[in-house]
């Protein structure tokens, strides 16, 4: 099956620095999305986005997917954007998402 | 529009016992998906219901089943339950397709 990996795994900022997160997949996608994943576990959908830029207030992302990858920029982090974001892709016509292991962000003041 | 519900949101259980779970997807959404995350295993995907039918399933034993009903609220079980069945099981729902996929808050297993 599809391979999802994502960079760095762990990230550390303080508050009011920016971030780029990495997403790289294996085989083609019809569909990506990005998560964050708050400390109480709820999985918060950010983007669908399986080609192209999209930006939403301080988060955007771009996937270039003739070369597989996805990233997904934070300007500005405030300790809310703490927690695990996912990258999930879809290919073919599986009906599913396959996750990446996540990259851990934690926000310090 | 309310968002996807699942219930309970907190369970515990010992080995060997049966467990079902139960998720109504948003109002309007007919597809409904399943994951477990644990630590070690990270995000899985169990199962997809569409109308009713299973459209795709992930590589989980028999143990792991599930149905959708024709209001498309979802139910999955799990039987003869492990200790490494303790989890958080999460499930989504979308229109149509998975595109845009809106998760609960899950359901946090803990077998003892």
């Amino acid at each position: 099956g599809i391979q999802v990996e994502q960079s760095p795994p762990d990230l550390i900022l303080q508050e009011g620095a920016n971030s780029t997160l990495r997403c790289n997949f294996s085989d083609s996608v019809n569909n990506l999305q990005w998560f964050h994943q708050n400390p109480w576990g709820q999985l918060i959908n950010l983007f669908y986005i399986p080609s192209g830029t999209k930006q939403n207030g301080r988060l955007s992302a771009t996937t270039v997917a003739t070369e597989r990858y996805s990233l997904l920029y934070i300007s500005s982090s405030q300790t809310t954007d703490s927690g695990v974001y996912f990258c999930a892709v879809e290919s073919g016509t599986a009906s599913k998402l396959t996750f990446g292991t996540g990259t851990r962000l934690q926000v310090t003041l | 529009k309310a968002g996807v519900t699942q219930t309970p949101r907190y369970l515990i259980k010992t080995r060997g016992q049966q467990v079902t779970l139960s998720c109504s997807p948003i109002s309007g959404h007919r597809s409904v998906s399943w994951y477990q995350q644990t630590p070690g295993q990270g995000l899985q995907f169990l199962f997809e219901y569409f109308s009713e039918t299973q459209r795709n399933k992930g590589n989980f034993p028999g143990r792991f089943s599930g149905r959708q009903f024709s209001n498309s609220r979802s139910e999955m079980n799990v039987s003869t339950l492990e200790l490494g069945d303790s989890a958080l099981y999460l499930c989504a729902s979308s229109l149509v397709t998975v595109e845009t996929q809106y998760f609960g808050p899950g359901t946090r297993l803990l077998v003892l």
